[in-house]
């Protein structure tokens, strides 16, 4: 059973503003949503975490309902740069250990048109 | 700077040969992590490490072995007993196991099996 549901891909254009929601039906009350941003041949880097309502920095915002059950990340006036594959993760229990880490799931790969 | 260094970049293994990953980090992070990427996938966690000499194997650990001898320091071995070796090989590291702090990544390490 999957930990997060995103759509695989996404397509937009430069100067709109890009929402990409993903679903985390059973997420723990002590998880946070954090999400990543990938380019090809690059490490996951990190771009926004948030608990609950709205949180905002320079690149991003993240909109998280009450029940916590999905978040929203919104990226405004996107360019060409921000084609990348995008990353939704709560926390996951590692089997058999009773610790938990990411676990990443296909993400949604965005593609920013001229 | 602070960060993570992974080496080599690419690397190419013939069959039957183990070979060692290296990942290296001077942020004072406390936990570690491999993780494994294939064409058009996500990441899979393999091992992860939360403290000095302390490594626990994720969901696909099968093939791979760790040491954790220094905080600064995750190598991953790959060893002839990893059918299907030819993948992306991602090191993160976090403040701590707790999978809500960010995860910091290395740049990545591209193995081919020849």
């Amino acid at each position: 059973l999957a930990k997060t549901t995103q759509p695989i891909s996404m397509d937009s254009y430069e100067g709109q503003e890009v929402n990409i929601t993903c679903s985390h039906n059973n997420i723990a009350t002590n998880d946070y949503i954090t999400w990543y941003q990938q380019f090809p041949s690059q490490g996951p880097r990190f771009i926004i975490q948030g608990y609950k309502t709205k949180v905002t920095n320079e690149v991003a915002s993240l909109f998280i309902p009450a029940d916590r059950k999905s978040s929203t990340l919104s990226l405004p006036r996107v360019s060409l740069s921000d084609t990348a594959v995008y990353y939704c993760l709560v926390g996951e229990e590692i089997r058999d250990t009773g610790r938990r880490a990411l676990t990443f799931g296909s993400g949604t790969r965005l593609q920013v048109q001229p | 700077d602070g960060g993570i260094t992974q080496s080599p970049k690419y690397l190419f293994r013939k069959e039957g040969q183990n070979v060692t990953l290296s990942c290296e980090q001077n942020l004072n992070h406390d936990a570690m992590y491999w993780y494994r990427q294939d064409p058009g996938q996500g990441l899979r966690l393999i091992y992860y490490s939360q403290i000095v000499n302390d490594f626990q194997k994720g969901d696909i650990a099968e093939g791979y072995s760790v040491s954790r001898e220094k905080k600064e320091s995750f190598p991953l071995t790959v060893t002839s007993a990893q059918k299907n070796p030819t993948a992306f090989y991602l090191c993160a590291s976090s403040m701590s196991s707790i999978a809500n702090y960010g995860y910091t990544f290395g740049s990545g390490t591209r193995l081919t099996v020849v």
